[in-house]
């Protein structure tokens, strides 16, 4: 079975200060595909990142960064210098590639960020 | 920006009624899904649909629900007859393949009541 483990329900943390969000996965399969997506206070469910499980390059966009590694089957999530805008919950989440062809997500239970002034 | 719309935004329905949940998944895209996140909780997988069919179903997806796309743009979600369980919020995604990303729509969050 798949599951991905999010163990930080909720973090605090002041503007400017840098936060990892931490993600463990698992699964028996080789193939697969990691997420992470974001929730503001709206609602939605906003893509961040996707990675596949043959590249283990860490990723950096802007302020946001994100370190795969295999051996400890993590896909962690780093904002440098927080803004409050950051507040929100962050889902890692994890797909395999499904009988038919389709993508199913399975998700972690969320990490609540927030970033106070 | 193409983007994943769903209406309507919140909906109340008494218990036993049947609701329809609706979606328009952006245009080019192949691969639709249901998921929902029960208040405070973590978002599950619901179903996903390809070339006219349900490509997979979890066990939450029981008789009592059903997925239809009734013209090249609509994607729907019905629920025959609601239990109070049921309320959520349910999303709506699409993707091109089936190895890409999902977008996601806002939400239709649904109250039982």
């Amino acid at each position: 079975a798949q599951k991905v483990t999010q163990a930080q329900t909720e973090i605090s943390v002041v503007e400017k200060e840098d936060v990892t969000l931490d993600c463990v996965y698992e699964t028996r399969d080789t193939t697969y595909y990691l997420f992470w997506y974001k929730q503001p206070p709206s609602g939605e469910l906003v893509f961040l990142i996707r990675r596949n499980s043959f590249d283990e390059q860490n990723e950096i966009s802007g302020r946001y960064s994100w370190n795969f590694q295999k051996s400890t089957s993590s896909f962690n999530f780093t904002i440098t210098a927080s803004q409050v805008v950051d507040s929100a919950v962050y889902f890692c989440a994890l797909t395999l590639v499904g009988q038919g062809g389709s993508e199913k997500l399975v998700f972690g239970k969320g990490t609540k960020l927030t970033v106070n002034p | 920006e193409p983007e994943v719309t769903q209406t309507p935004s919140h909906q109340v329905t008494q218990m036993g009624q049947e609701v329809i949940l609706r979606c328009v998944p952006i245009s080019n895209h192949l691969y639709f899904y249901w998921y929902r996140q029960i208040l405070g909780q973590k978002v599950e997988f619901l179903v996903s649909f390809y070339n006219n069919e349900i490509s997979e179903k979890s066990e939450i997806f029981d008789d009592q629900f059903s997925v239809e796309r009734p013209d090249g743009s609509n994607f729907t979600l019905k629920i025959r007859s609601t239990k109070l369980e049921d309320s959520a919020m349910y999303f709506c995604a699409s993707s091109e393949f089936w190895n890409t990303e999902a977008f996601f729509g806002q939400g239709t969050r649904l109250t039982v009541v």
